[in-house]
């Protein structure tokens, strides 16, 4: 059994610019959950996708986007890049939507300059 | 939406001695209940769950009690030991599996 994969681990942009960051689910799960962290805080929910569609959004502006691919893995894109998206952005996946355990990923950890 | 608050937001302990953190949620929907440990640098690693047809639920050192009428929910470490240094974090879930996370407890063991 293969556990959540991130990619990058880090990333440095400057303000403007645009991201995306990659995550590979566990294997067998079909649903994936994004997550920004700042330092010192807990994990805030951005977006969820089951099966190749978002299935609810936290309170993320619009120039956050995902995607998920029929393999499940999961991208998320931020446009326009602000100082304060620097944070740690986490996935999880998990085998389903019925109160099932999320498995984090590592995490990416993102500087915006 | 959900709102999960968390107490302490840090706690110091001699080992041995146990630790207990405190959450509270909002919405009356909640029904799945994790609780996450996250070393530094590291993922979050679930150490326990609880769902809302159970008011008890424990794992060797760890429990977690949950009272749904007053909608909060605890962690119980005992026997303290220092690998037990970290964050802990609590979070609720409803119909839809999406997280809500509390801010935080830094637990310190202190040998």
């Amino acid at each position: 059994e293969t556990g959540v994969t991130q990619s990058p681990t880090h990333l440095i942009k400057t303000r403007g610019q645009q991201v995306t960051l990659r995550c590979s689910s566990q294997s067998g799960h079909n649903t994936v959950s994004w997550y920004q962290q700042a330092l010192g805080q807990g994990p805030q929910f951005i977006f969820q996708y089951y099966r190749e569609e978002e299935n609810g959004r936290g309170n993320f502006p619009p120039r956050f986007s995902g995607l998920q691919f029929p393999n499940y893995s999961s991208e998320l894109n931020v446009n326009a890049l602000e100082l304060d998206d620097s944070a740690l952005y986490l996935c999880a996946s998990s085998p389903g939507l019925a109160l099932d355990t999320q498995y984090f990923g590592p995490g990416t950890r993102l500087t915006v300059l | 939406g959900e709102n999960v608050e968390q107490h302490p937001s840090t706690l110091s302990v001699q080992e041995g001695d146990s630790a207990v953190i405190k959450c509270t949620y909002s919405d009356s929907a909640s029904n799945y209940f994790p609780w996450y440990k996250q070393e530094l640098g590291k993922r979050p690693q679930l150490i326990i769950d609880i769902r809302s047809n159970v008011g008890e639920k424990k794992d060797q050192r760890i429990a977690v009690t949950l009272n749904k009428t007053a909608k909060h929910f605890s962690l119980h470490i005992t026997e303290t030991q220092p690998e037990d240094s970290a964050v802990y974090f609590c979070a609720a879930s409803s119909a839809g599996n999406q997280f809500y996370f509390g801010t935080g407890t830094s637990l310190t063991v202190i040998p």
